[in-house]
């Protein structure tokens, strides 16, 4: 069975780093890309970006380039969504998912998605 | 890079059919046969609804269609049920961020 598990909830203070992860299984992890998406509490889905986990090609929708920092760790199946300094705008809960055909980036869509992680920051 | 306008809710009796549109443009909805739906229950992650415009996964219900026509998608949902109710988002292709986009998502109310 194809699965994404994600890291559980965090708490954080405006300023501090995170780092929340998205482990994949039941697949060839290298060959297909990973998304992210950023849930605000009672609004729509926002795409984040996207990675290829088989040459770490990362494309960034434009609202988040240089907030956040997309990457994955081919050795252990696994994607993460990094911040350097968090703010209170951050908080919402999170998702990853694959996209579902192998290796291309289009036309595509995204199926499995990982059961969400929620990020509280807050002083 | 602008989301994917859709209407904030649509709302149908049991039994009756509702149709949910997507609006984008050349770059994105207009220009890939890449839009995908997607439904999401409170508290639920997003759950594939539709691909490839008009495309069902396996498990999901015949009562959902897709389709396009020049920069708008179209999700249907006929003889409407009670689990129906939920968020519903689209999703595309967008060359102008070589990404995707999200719809602004649309309240289905049962009533």
């Amino acid at each position: 069975e194809v699965q994404l598990v994600q890291s559980g909830a965090e708490v954080k203070k405006p300023g501090e780093s995170l780092k929340i992860s998205c482990k994949g299984s039941g697949y060839r992890f290298t060959n297909y890309w990973i998304g992210w998406a950023r849930q605000m509490a009672g609004k729509g889905l926002e795409w984040m970006g996207i990675i290829y986990p088989g040459d770490s090609d990362t494309r960034y929708s434009p609202s988040f380039q240089g907030q956040v920092t997309i990457s994955a760790d081919k050795s252990i199946s696994t994607a993460y969504l990094q911040w350097s300094s968090l703010k209170a705008s951050d908080t919402a809960m999170y998702y990853c998912a694959r996209l579902r055909e192998y290796q291309v980036l289009y036309p595509n869509c995204f199926d499995p998605w990982g059961q969400g992680t929620l990020v509280t920051v807050s002083s | 890079q602008s989301a994917l306008t859709q209407p904030a809710s649509v709302s149908g009796s049991p039994g009756q059919s509702i149709t949910i549109s997507c609006t984008g443009a050349s770059s994105d909805v207009g220009g890939y046969n890449s839009v995908s739906w997607y439904q999401q229950h409170p508290g639920k992650a997003p759950k594939l609804m539709i691909y490839e415009v008009s495309n069902r996964p396996s498990g999901v219900s015949n009562r959902f269609s897709g389709s396009k026509s020049g920069n708008t998608a179209s999700l249907t949902i006929s003889g409407l049920q009670a689990e129906d109710e939920a968020d519903y988002y689209c999703s595309s292709y967008t060359s102008s961020s070589t990404s995707y986009v999200f719809g602004t998502g649309t309240k289905v109310t049962v009533l």
